[in-house]
């Protein structure tokens, strides 16, 4: 177990429509990422948020936002829901973010747009 | 473009055995390396790292080595267990960007 919890774990949806999920971070990390894993694909980086703050964006689509509230939990807001948003979605977790910080991952959220 | 490379997509070893996962990478900035190891349903579990000012860094079982005038890094297992069968990330980073991940490898250890 890693610390890194995440809900719900299955989520199925139709297109067009928007979701959440959510993340709560190891206690004491202040850094959440997101990732995105597609069918056969690798770990896709979506964004970074620092206590807080949004710190680093890779190849996040605009139908797509996060937010980090002050406990540090993090949600992403996935819209306008396409078949191809079907992917498992991974948060983790770091300390601080920074150079040499190992990030901690949470289960996933399989996400299936139908 | 693909700044990290897993070129094996697969792997069978022996129990036993050894088993070498390889990594290459193009950026030669990078200066954190890491591994994890993904079971089916899971999320991907911090295996170990190496820092660019070393070239090998190890614990228990896992070795990595780190190459970097190849750009180059791989994980040894010895020796390979049937519970290591899983898909193998390795992700690399410098400064404070994020993780830039490969495809992975998977890993089948038969008894």
């Amino acid at each position: 177990d890693s610390g890194v919890t995440q809900t719900p774990k299955h989520l199925i949806t139709a297109t067009g429509q928007r979701v959440t999920l959510r993340c709560s971070p190891r206690s004491g990390d202040l850094s959440v990422y997101w990732y995105q894993q597609s069918l056969d694909q690798g770990l896709q980086f979506l964004i970074q948020y620092y206590n807080g703050e949004e710190r680093a964006k890779g190849n996040i689509l605009e139908r797509f936002s996060a937010q980090q509230f002050p406990d540090l939990h993090s949600e992403l807001n996935l819209s306008s829901l396409e078949l191809g948003d079907s992917a498992l979605y991974f948060c983790a977790s770091s300390e601080a973010g920074g150079s040499s910080d190992t990030q901690y991952f949470g289960p996933g959220t399989r996400l299936t747009v139908l | 473009d693909q700044q990290v490379k897993q070129n094996s997509p697969s792997l069978s070893v022996q129990e036993g055995r050894i088993s070498i996962l390889n990594c290459d990478y193009t950026n030669s900035m990078f200066d954190y390396f890491l591994w994890y190891k993904k079971y089916p349903a899971e999320g991907p579990t911090f295996l170990i790292s190496i820092s660019s000012i070393k070239d090998k860094n190890e614990d228990g079982r896992f070795t990595v080595f780190l190459n970097k005038s190849a750009k180059h890094l791989s994980l040894h297992i010895v020796p390979s267990q049937p519970g290591d069968s899983a898909v193998y990330f390795c992700g690399c980073m410098k400064g404070n960007t994020p993780l830039v991940f490969g495809k992975g490898t998977r890993l089948s250890v038969i008894a």
